[in-house]
């Protein structure tokens, strides 16, 4: 069935630091990945999100980019802040009724 | 913008006893419904998803079950918990634009004892 990996699964920085999530994912027909943002009791968030029809997309200090022939995006966050200190989602969809996360990971962002 | 009400918020229950949790969404008609898990310290499973009334799709076997009783209204059950039912439930719904977003309710945190 469909997957998606997420690494690491823990992340820790020095603020001002740059961070870097990767995923990959296996159905091939997946169109939309989107990044969640979940802090500690709460529901998770989109934050940004990408299309297969685009590498990279930026807003502010966040980043993703994708390689669909490798199947493979990622997460960049710049010039981390203490409030960065979350869990991240991965995510990929085919545009139809399911969106499968990855197992997300934990940032922690030292002051 | 859509709303999504999710209660209890935070729930004990001892195993064998059952449950239900519910759903509500406002805001937008005919909505994709989603109940997702997460388990501490893991990632989001998505454990039903329905199209409208009394239309659902499993994706995982369990002792849970879900009903969509009315087009707004999504409840996930169960007749007797086990131990490992114990986690965050997430209702969700699309974000309303044409991207496929996921807008999440606030969660029920099930623990079972």
């Amino acid at each position: 069935g469909e997957n998606v990996e997420q690494h690491p699964s823990t992340l820790s920085v020095q603020e001002g630091d740059s961070a870097v999530i990767k995923c990959t994912y296996s159905d091939s027909a997946s169109n939309y990945f989107p990044w969640y943002k979940q802090e500690l009791g709460k529901r998770p968030q989109l934050i940004i999100d990408i299309r297969s029809n685009v590498g990279e997309k930026k807003d502010q200090r966040i980043a993703v980019t994708l390689n669909k022939t490798a199947k493979h995006f990622s997460l960049h966050i710049t010039e981390t802040q203490p409030e960065d200190s979350a869990v991240y989602f991965c995510a990929a969809s085919t545009g139809g009724f399911k969106t499968i996360f990855g197992a997300g990971t934990r940032l922690f962002v030292k002051a | 913008s859509q709303t999504i009400h999710q209660w209890p918020a935070t729930l004990v229950q001892p195993v064998g006893s059952p449950l239900s949790l519910e759903c509500t969404v406002e805001g937008t008609s005919n909505p994709n419904l989603y109940w997702y898990r997460q388990a501490a310290g893991r990632g989001l499973q998505l454990l039903f998803y329905s199209v409208g009334i009394g239309q659902i799709s499993s994706e995982v076997p369990q002792n849970l079950s879900a009903s969509r009783p009315q087009d707004r209204q999504f409840i996930l059950s169960s007749k007797k918990l086990l131990l490992s039912d114990s986690g965050f439930y997430l209702c969700a719904c699309p974000g309303g634009g044409a991207t496929g977003e996921l807008f999440f309710g606030e969660g029920s945190r099930l623990t079972v004892l």
